[in-house]
């Protein structure tokens, strides 16, 4: 079965240093997703990107974060000056699109910043 | 922002015990629901996706139903196996399918033999 891959699995790193986490979608999925959870708290949506470009982002995904897909087939999160309160479980998905289609996560980064 | 509440937070049952959790979220500008399965150090796994009011899901021994009127779904598990231990996760859609899903918090579950 199709999986997103997702890479490293784990990624210790100091405050104020850029991070890029990487991620490769299932390919015949047109939609992509970050998604993180903070220990203890709900996983919460960062950003969605279709067709080559953003299509929502949340309050949290400021101008520290970028995404890109700079292949067609890898998807990157960027943070640039990581803070403490960035130490978090990143998760990719991807989907198809369709109404009835559920998400394929994923096994996710764990991201601590020191 | 949706609000999507699940519960209880978390729960320890016994090996061949039925169980059901409950998923509650706004009723109005519904989507789309969806469960998902998550066990510790792998991914969340989609177990059902429920548009309709009124929807019965089924896999194996697990299943769902959704009222999108009152805003609710249950999951249940009949006859639970230590292999159903995991947090199942809710999340929904509103508006259209280019709004986000939104999660709930997870019902831990854990099956002792």
């Amino acid at each position: 079965e199709p999986e997103v891959t997702q890479t490293p699995s784990h990624q210790v790193t100091q405050m104020g240093q850029e991070v890029i986490l990487r991620c490769v979608p299932i390919s015949n999925h047109l939609y992509f997703y970050w998604y993180r959870q903070i220990l203890g708290q709900k996983v919460e949506f960062l950003v969605s990107f279709y067709n080559n470009e953003i299509s929502e982002k949340s309050e949290i995904f400021d101008d520290q974060f970028s995404v890109e897909r700079p292949d067609g087939s890898n998807f990157t999160l960027k943070i640039r000056s990581t803070k403490l309160e960035d130490s978090a479980m990143y998760f990719c998905a991807s989907s198809v699109g369709r109404r009835e289609d559920g998400y394929t996560f994923g096994s996710g980064t764990r991201l601590t910043v020191v | 922002i949706l609000n999507v509440e699940q519960s209880p937070q978390s729960l320890h049952v016994q090996e061949g015990d039925s169980t059901n959790f409950t998923c509650s979220f706004p009723s109005s500008n519904f989507y789309a629901l969806h469960w998902y399965r998550w066990e510790t150090a792998k991914s969340p796994e989609a177990l059902f996706v429920m548009t309709l009011n009124g929807d019965e899901k089924k896999k194996g021994r697990i299943s769902a139903t959704l009222n999108t009127k009152e805003g609710y779904s249950y999951l249940y598990i009949k006859g639970s196996q230590p292999e159903d231990s995991a947090t199942y996760l809710c999340a929904t859609k509103g508006n259209s399918g280019y709004s986000t899903l939104t999660f709930g918090k997870g019902t831990m579950l854990l099956v002792s033999p």
